[in-house]
């Protein structure tokens, strides 16, 4: 069965400083990965997917991930960010085979101080 | 375009007691899905269904019922409430099997307190 794991419950960064989100995930075949962002008493609205082709993905808000076979990494990155981006940011995959489901992450609290 | 509704979007239970979710898309999709998020658990299924008048089991389906008698809504119920089911539920839909070009839209989530 697939597997998330967001190495990082809660990053506290300052505003323009960079950031990296780290996720990890477990799958013997074919993934596709996501990233939804929840900001305070909302909804889940994605961020950005792979689904296949360039291993760099650019999504909404200056933010992109890299995807990495070898290492079966997807982390998210910011060269800077801003107040607003203070949210919980989930890591998510589908599984080729059994891709009915999400199965997501833990959740990582970004926090961006002034 | 509204999207995935889900009503209500508090409720307040008391243990023993039972009540309805309601999920509804107006955008056709055909897979339907209910999670719920507890605090540092992430999101975790508890039901979904690949079509009208069909429905499976998730991660945690137990203490729950679902049925999707219309294709737009998927209803998920607690027969007898517990404390333990107290969470944030999210409903999300996608056209087809989520990949190449589908991905889920979420609702906005129902904050269900049971004491």
């Amino acid at each position: 069965a697939q597997s998330v794991t967001q190495l990082d419950s809660q990053v506290p960064v300052f505003e323009e400083a960079p950031v990296e989100l780290r996720c990890n995930y477990s799958s013997s075949v074919s993934v596709y990965l996501f990233w939804y962002v929840q900001y305070p008493n909302q909804g889940l609205q994605l961020l950005l997917k792979y689904l296949s082709g360039s291993t760099l993905v650019k999504g909404i808000n200056g933010f992109e991930a890299e995807f990495n076979k070898s290492q079966t990494s997807f982390h998210l990155r910011k060269p800077s960010v801003h107040i607003s981006d203070t949210a919980e940011y989930f890591c998510a995959v589908s599984v080729g085979g059994s891709n009915y489901k999400l199965t997501f992450g833990k959740g990582t609290l970004l926090t961006v101080n002034p | 375009n509204a999207g995935v509704t889900q009503t209500p979007k508090f409720r307040v239970l008391k243990t023993g007691q039972s009540m309805t979710l309601l999920c509804a898309q107006d955008m056709n999709h055909e897979y339907m899905y209910w999670y719920r998020q507890d605090p540092g658990m992430g999101l975790r299924l508890i039901h979904y269904s690949v079509g009208e008048g069909t429905t499976a089991k998730g991660e945690v389906p137990d203490g729950y019922n679902v049925s999707r008698l219309k294709k737009q809504n998927f209803l998920l119920g607690l027969e007898s409430a517990a404390p333990s089911q107290t969470s944030v539920y999210f409903c999300a839909s996608s056209y087809h099997r989520i990949g190449m070009n589908t991905e889920a839209f979420f609702g906005q989530g129902t904050r269900l307190t049971v004491v």
